[in-house]
């Protein structure tokens, strides 16, 4: 079965500081992964979308890697803020998939603390 | 502006008592779709919506109907909604094959749902 793994669960860092979350995927062929930021209580926005065949997309502070080969993506956020306390879901979307089926991650929750 | 919209945002029922979330989207999109939200479990797809009249399910879709009618909305209806409904649901669209292809989806704000 297709999954996706995120860590660490949850993450407390201090504002300013940077940070680096990470995503593992079984789905293959996939055709793209995406990040989301969800704020508490609030629907998923989009970060950023890379396809196969990038390694890597930016989003202000926010850089998104692709390792195709191992399978893993990570989420870096420079100079943090208070406002990017939230939870970071990492998405990917199998190849082929006519039925526009996506698998979510768990999420990993940053605190930003002052 | 953009947006996707869900109707109630907050609602407590009963076992048994029909119910039915709006969602309805004002960007012309064909990609509909709605999600569960459980702790530990992520966002699962309960169904999805390629055009008006077109609907398949997702991963859970034991318990919920839907219809797409119009293709601006996307209602999810529980017939009989049991305990383990309770959940954070979200609806999301995006234009043609949001998911394979690049397209952003946009999510709902979300409906709290406890069935008591």
């Amino acid at each position: 079965k297709n999954q996706v793994e995120q860590s660490p669960q949850s993450l407390i860092i201090l504002e300013g500081k940077n940070c680096t979350l990470q995503c593992n995927y079984t789905v293959s062929p996939f055709s793209n992964l995406r990040w989301y930021k969800q704020d508490t209580g609030r629907g998923p926005v989009s970060l950023t979308i890379m396809t196969f065949s990038e390694n890597t997309k930016s989003n202000g502070r926010y850089t998104a890697t692709l390792d195709a080969d191992t399978k893993q993506s990570s989420l870096h956020i420079t100079a943090s803020q208070l406002s990017d306390s939230a939870s970071y879901i990492c998405v990917v979307s199998p190849f082929g998939n006519a039925g526009n089926m996506l698998t979510f991650g768990g999420g990993t929750r940053l605190m930003v603390k002052p | 502006e953009a947006q996707v919209t869900q109707n109630p945002r907050y609602l407590i029922t009963v076992t048994g008592k029909k119910l039915t979330v709006t969602c309805s989207q004002n960007m012309n999109h064909e990609y509909m779709s709605w999600y569960r939200q459980d702790p530990g479990l992520g966002l699962r797809q309960i169904y999805y919506s390629m055009n008006v009249e077109v609907t398949d399910k997702g991963d859970v879709p034991e318990g919920y109907k839907v219809s797409r009618k119009e293709k601006r909305n996307f209602p999810l209806i529980l017939e009989s909604p049991s305990p383990n409904q309770t959940s954070l649901y979200f609806c999301a669209s995006s234009p043609i094959l949001g998911s394979a292809g690049t397209d952003t989806q946009y999510f709902g704000p979300g409906t709290r749902l406890t069935v008591l």
